[in-house]
């Protein structure tokens, strides 16, 4: 099936500095990834919507200068954290969405676990 | 905006007892999908539904989709301890982005052997 890697799976940062994840879709294209916040025991919060090419769409609440997405090629997404603070720390995950097995289905990164200190 | 509501938030069973979660949308949906993520992994993908009243079956795995495609249900027969994990279901509405989803709050499912 398709494969979404993302890196890295864990990262410890100091406060006040930038933090970049890769989101890559390793055997199909995705001119869509969708980039999720999760809190433990909670569910999957949307963040944004990245689009090849072309600005990223976010969702209400969250701060466009504060996560920024860039999506460069067919293959890659980037979600770039910046001036990170301890209430930052969280479970990020990409996703990228294929026709595989049914329409639309959703293969996720592996998430990467913030921690800013 | 659309909401998914998913319940029961947390679910203790006995290994070999059955076990349900439910979903509700506040909207109609064009399909809803099951997902499952193990503790510290990430989710993967079970199955979609599409059609009004669908059931699908996978193993010991019985989904359902409701008549109004606003509810479903994931009814798992004879729990196993490998079926540790939270379920979510997420729903997409039509006419929204390609591959934009919505997903429930998540049932916690603990197996205690």
């Amino acid at each position: 099936g398709a494969v979404v890697s993302q890196h890295p799976s864990r990262v410890i940062c100091k406060s006040g500095t930038s933090v970049k994840i890769e989101c890559r879709s390793l055997d199909f294209q995705a001119t869509t990834m969708f980039w999720y916040r999760q809190f433990p025991k909670q569910s999957l919060m949307l963040m944004a919507t990245s689009n090849e090419g072309s600005k990223a769409t976010y969702e209400q609440g969250v701060e466009k200068d504060k996560f920024l997405i860039n999506h460069a090629s067919l293959t890659l997404s980037t979600l770039t954290v910046t001036s990170a603070h301890p209430e930052d720390s969280s479970f990020y995950i990409c996703s990228a969405p294929t026709r595989g097995q049914s329409d639309t289905e959703a293969f996720f990164g592996q998430g990467t676990r913030l921690t800013v200190v | 905006g659309q909401q998914v509501m998913q319940i029961p938030q947390y679910q203790h069973v006995q290994e070999g007892e059955d076990f349900t979660t439910y979903c509700n949308s506040s909207t109609t949906l064009s399909n809803i999908q099951w997902y499952k993520q193990r503790p510290g992994g990430h989710p993967v993908f079970l199955i979609q539904l599409v059609k009004s009243g669908e059931v699908k079956k996978q193993k010991r795995l019985t989904f359902q989709f409701g008549e109004a495609k606003k509810n479903s249900s994931l009814h798992i027969t004879a729990t196993q301890t490998t079926d540790v994990g939270t379920y979510f279901c997420a729903g997409k509405v039509g006419g929204t982005s390609y591959g934009k989803l919505t997903f429930g709050q998540g049932t916690i499912l603990t197996v205690h052997p």
